[in-house]
Formats: structure tokens, C-alpha cells, sequence
């Protein structure tokens, strides 16, 4: 089955730099993968989703890069701020139509003001 | 638009009982999954109705869950007996496109 590893599981970034969070996955190529962000007591809510043929996909201070060879896709946030505090998680299908999702265990990101 | 609801938000049980878990998903999502997030350990996926039918349920861990989802709106998850090991956060999500996956709070399970 589908293993995911997200790079550490804390990150700590002082405000205004930049954060970069990473994603690897083994065995089958997915046909996309998104990143959510949680924050505590609430569920995951949907950021960002990049398809297998596409290298990289932006949204307002977000960039999500994904590359099928190295089976990685890197999460940044520019500009960062005590508000993007929160974990990330990584997941992935295994294809259109597919059933559920995989996850990894999440990067809690920390901004320092 | 309204989200995702779940309820209880909170559910502390004795080893053997029971419990029956609801969620509320987005009005229109035919797709409708339940995830469960196990202390340290990542949110796996449990099942996914589309409607009232169960498309895949290869993620329930045994069959004292059962879930249903009568009418194709609110389903519901129970638990008999529950044991210690299913201790843990449920999470519900709903989908229009079975793409973007819109999440519940969650229902945090004790099992004492």
C-alpha cells in the first residue's frame, strides 16, 4: 500500500521567511496529490491539488512543486506569518474516482513573530 | 453554505458499549467517507457511501463498526462493543467531485 513521509514533524520559521514542507510517497504514482492544513480541534481543510502532469501550481503566498521521478512534492509558503501556524498534511489518490485518501502524519509548522 | 457537521463532538464510553457517531455532510455531496485519526498515527480512511450505497469500505477494521447512510444524507458510524484500540478522532468528509474532500471537526472517541 501507499506509504507517505512528510519531513519532520515539527518546523520552526521565523515570520517572514519562507516555509518549506516536503512530501514523499512510495510504490504507485498518484494521478494527483493535494495538501490540507489543521489546525488544532478542527478537520483537515483542503489548500491545494497538483496533478501528475503538472510540475508546479500556485495560490495567492502557496506553491506546491510535484515531481513523479523523485516521488516528492514540496510545499512552500512565502512571506510566512504567525497565522500560517498550523499542520500540514500531505495525501494522495490513487486516481480519479478513487476511494478515500492516504495521508501522511503531517509537518506542524511553527511561525515566529 | 453550511459545512460539514459532526456530532458528538466528544464521546467518553466504557469498554463494551456502545456508540453511534453522526455526520452531517455538505447538502448535494453524494460522497460521503468516514477517516479516523489514531493517537501518533496518521488519519486512515475507513469507507466512502456514494448516496445510501457503500462504494468501498476495505478500511473498516472489523466488523463491530457499521456504518450506513440511510436516504443518502446524514450517516451515521457505530461502534459495538467498543474496545480500547478504537479510541481515536472520526473524522467525516464529503464530496461533490470525489476530488476535494470537505472535513467534519471531527468526534473525539475515548474508550476508558
Amino acid at each position: 500500500s501507499q506509504k507517505i513521509e512528510q519531513n519532520s514533524e515539527a518546523l520552526n520559521i521565523q515570520e517572514g521567511k519562507t516555509a518549506t514542507l516536503t512530501c514523499n510517497y512510495t510504490n504507485y504514482s498518484p494521478a494527483y496529490l493535494q495538501w490540507y492544513r489543521q489546525d488544532p480541534g478542527r478537520g483537515p481543510v483542503f489548500l491545494l491539488l497538483i496533478r501528475e502532469n503538472e510540475k508546479e501550481k500556485r495560490k495567492e503566498r502557496l506553491k506546491v512543486t510535484f515531481d513523479t521521478t523523485l516521488k516528492q512534492s514540496l510545499f512552500h509558503i512565502t512571506a510566512s506569518q504567525p497565522a500560517d501556524s498550523a499542520t500540514y498534511l500531505c495525501a494522495l489518490e490513487e486516481g480519479e474516482g478513487a476511494d478515500g485518501l492516504t495521508f501522511g502524519k503531517g509537518t506542524h509548522l511553527i511561525i515566529q513573530p | 453554505e453550511a459545512g460539514v457537521t459532526q456530532f458528538p463532538s466528544h464521546s467518553v464510553i466504557e469498554k463494551g458499549q456502545t456508540v453511534t457517531l453522526r455526520c452531517d455532510p455538505i447538502s448535494g455531496h453524494d460522497n460521503l467517507y468516514w477517516y479516523r485519526r489514531v493517537m501518533g498515527k496518521e488519519i486512515k480512511f475507513l469507507l466512502h457511501f456514494v448516496k445510501e450505497s457503500k462504494q468501498d469500505e476495505s478500511g473498516m477494521p472489523n466488523n463491530r463498526f457499521l456504518a450506513e447512510r440511510t436516504g443518502g444524507t446524514y450517516s451515521t458510524l457505530k461502534v459495538q462493543p467498543a474496545e480500547l484500540e478504537d479510541s481515536g478522532v472520526y473524522f467525516c468528509a464529503s464530496s461533490l467531485d470525489r476530488i476535494r474532500q470537505y472535513f467534519g471537526p471531527g468526534t473525539r472517541l475515548t474508550v476508558t
